[in-house]
């Protein structure tokens, strides 16, 4: 079954630490992929997005993503956590014309 | 204006009431979604419009019924839920459908909706 997946359910980091939140997909045709952010009671945020081109994507709030096809991976990554990153994250891939598919979200906490 | 609406922020209903979600942007999308979410769940996405048509409905019980008046509104009707429908319903919008897969979708903050 086509899908994304996210592997840890729960990442904890010192602030000030580099951090890495893991996402790897199994599709086929070209795999358009998210990171969305979901702070305690809101709605998600939109942090990056892959589409084509370059592998290392760079998005919001200092979030990078690299898209490795090799690993059928798309981790998000920042080089220095910061308390206010704790959240929940969502790695999501796009069907064309099918439906808009969400992982299963890994929660980051950030400890001071 | 990059925001997108939700009222209420909270509803508390009957399994015999009838109630609605209001949801609204004005960023000059044409596409608009309803999804649903459980606490520590992703969101599971219920309907799509575009162009004000409904376009995509995941197999949505009939009790849940979707209405878009205009290219800024997106309405859903609540009627005879089931304990089991509380969950947080996340309204969103992006340019088009055209880009389904690869437009960015903005989403509101939600209304966080329990039935007793």
């Amino acid at each position: 079954a086509q899908s994304v997946a996210q592997p840890e359910d729960q990442v904890n980091v010192a602030e000030g630490n580099p951090l890495t939140v893991k996402c790897t997909y199994s599709v086929s045709g070209n795999p358009y992929l998210f990171w969305y952010v979901q702070y305690p009671n809101r709605g998600l945020q939109f942090l990056l997005k892959y589409i084509t081109g370059d592998n290392l994507v760079k998005g919001s709030y200092g979030f990078e993503a690299e898209f490795n096809k090799s690993q059928t991976s798309f981790h998000l990554k920042k080089p220095s956590a910061l308390v206010s990153d704790s959240a929940l994250y969502f790695c999501a891939w796009g069907n064309y014309g099918q439906n808009f598919v969400f992982g299963p979200g890994t929660r980051l906490s950030v400890l001071p | 204006d990059t925001e997108v609406t939700q009222t209420p922020k909270h509803l508390v209903m009957g399994m015999t009431n009838k109630k609605s979600l209001k949801c609204e942007q004005h960023m000059g999308h044409r596409a608009m979604y309803w999804y649903k979410q459980k606490a520590k769940k992703p969101p599971e996405l219920m309907f799509v419009y575009s162009y004000e048509k409904l376009s995509i409905n995941e197999s949505v019980p009939s009790r849940f019924s979707p209405e878009c008046p205009n290219s800024s509104l997106l309405n859903l009707h609540l009627h005879a839920l089931q304990p089991e429908d509380s969950a947080l319903y996340l309204c969103a919008s992006s340019q088009d459908l055209n880009g389904f897969s690869y437009n960015e979708q903005f989403f509101g903050p939600g209304t966080r909706l329990t039935v007793l």
